[in-house]
C-alpha cells in the first residue's frame, strides 16, 4: 500500500522559511516523478512543483520559482520541498503527490494528507 | 501554459440523477486528462485518467470521455457518497494544470 506522510508545516513570518519533507513507503520511489501540490484555504488545486526520479529533472511554478526548491533524497525515500522568502499567498495545504509513472508530466495516483502553512506577522 | 476551464462550478442534484461536468483545455491535449474527487477536509483522489481509464475504486457509475480539447466526466446515477468537488487536470505537458473544480452537492 502507497504511503505518503507530510511533515514539516507550521506557522512561519512572511520573509520567512520552511522544509516541508515526505516519507513514502510501499513503492519503488526512484522508479516515480513526484510532485507537490498546494491548495490554498477555500480554493481550488494549485501545482507547485515536480521532480524526476532520478533528481535530475525539477520544474517549478512560475508563482514559487526562485523561492522554493524540490529535491529528494532516494536513500531515505523523501521528498522535500525548500520554501523560501515566503508571502502571504503561499498559506496553503500542501500535498505530496506521486505521479503514476516516471513522466514529469503526468496524473497524480496518490496523495499524502497534506501539512498546514500559514503565513502571519 | 495550457490553461483548464470547468463548468458548472457547481451544481445541485439529487440522489439518482445524472450529472455531467466538461472540462476544457486551451489547446490539443489529446487524451492527457485526468479527473479527481476531493471532499472537504480530505486530499484528491484519482478518479481517472488518460480520460476515461477509471482507477480500481471507482464505481462503474462514473465515466469520461472526450479528446483534444473537450472532456466530459458523467456520473449516471449520483449517489451520496459522490458528493464533492471533482477537478480535471491536464497531463500532456509541465506544468500539469488544474481545473478550478466543480461542487456536486445536494439539492
Amino acid at each position: 500500500e502507497v504511503q505518503l506522510l507530510e511533515s514539516g508545516g507550521g506557522l512561519v513570518q512572511p520573509g520567512g522559511s520552511l522544509r516541508l519533507s515526505c516519507e513514502a513507503s510501499g513503492f519503488t520511489f526512484s522508479s516515480y516523478a513526484m510532485s507537490w501540490v498546494r491548495q490554498a484555504p477555500g480554493k481550488g488545486l494549485e501545482w507547485v512543483s515536480v521532480i524526476s526520479g532520478s533528481g535530475t529533472t525539477t520544474y517549478y511554478a512560475d508563482s514559487v520559482k526562485g523561492r522554493f526548491t524540490i529535491s529528494r533524497d532516494n536513500s531515505k525515500n523523501t521528498l522535500y520541498l525548500q520554501m523560501n522568502s515566503l508571502r502571504g499567498e503561499d498559506t496553503a495545504v500542501y500535498y505530496c503527490a506521486k505521479a503514476r509513472g516516471s513522466s514529469t508530466s503526468s496524473c497524480y495516483t496518490d496523495w499524502g494528507q497534506g501539512t498546514l502553512v500559514t503565513l502571519s506577522s | 501554459d495550457i490553461q483548464m476551464t470547468q463548468s458548472p462550478s457547481s451544481v445541485s442534484a439529487s440522489v439518482g440523477d445524472r450529472v455531467t461536468i466538461t472540462c476544457r483545455a486551451s489547446q490539443g491535449i489529446s487524451t492527457w486528462l485526468a479527473w479527481y474527487q476531493q471532499k472537504p477536509g480530505k486530499a484528491p483522489k484519482l478518479l481517472m485518467y488518460d480520460a476515461s481509464s477509471l482507477q480500481s475504486w471507482v464505481p462503474s457509475r462514473f465515466s469520461g470521455g472526450g479528446s483534444g480539447t473537450d472532456f466530459t466526466l458523467t456520473i449516471s446515477s449520483l449517489q451520496p457518497e459522490d458528493f464533492a468537488t471533482y477537478y480535471c487536470q491536464q497531463a500532456n505537458s509541465v506544468p500539469p494544470t488544474f481545473g478550478p473544480g466543480t461542487k456536486v452537492d445536494i439539492k
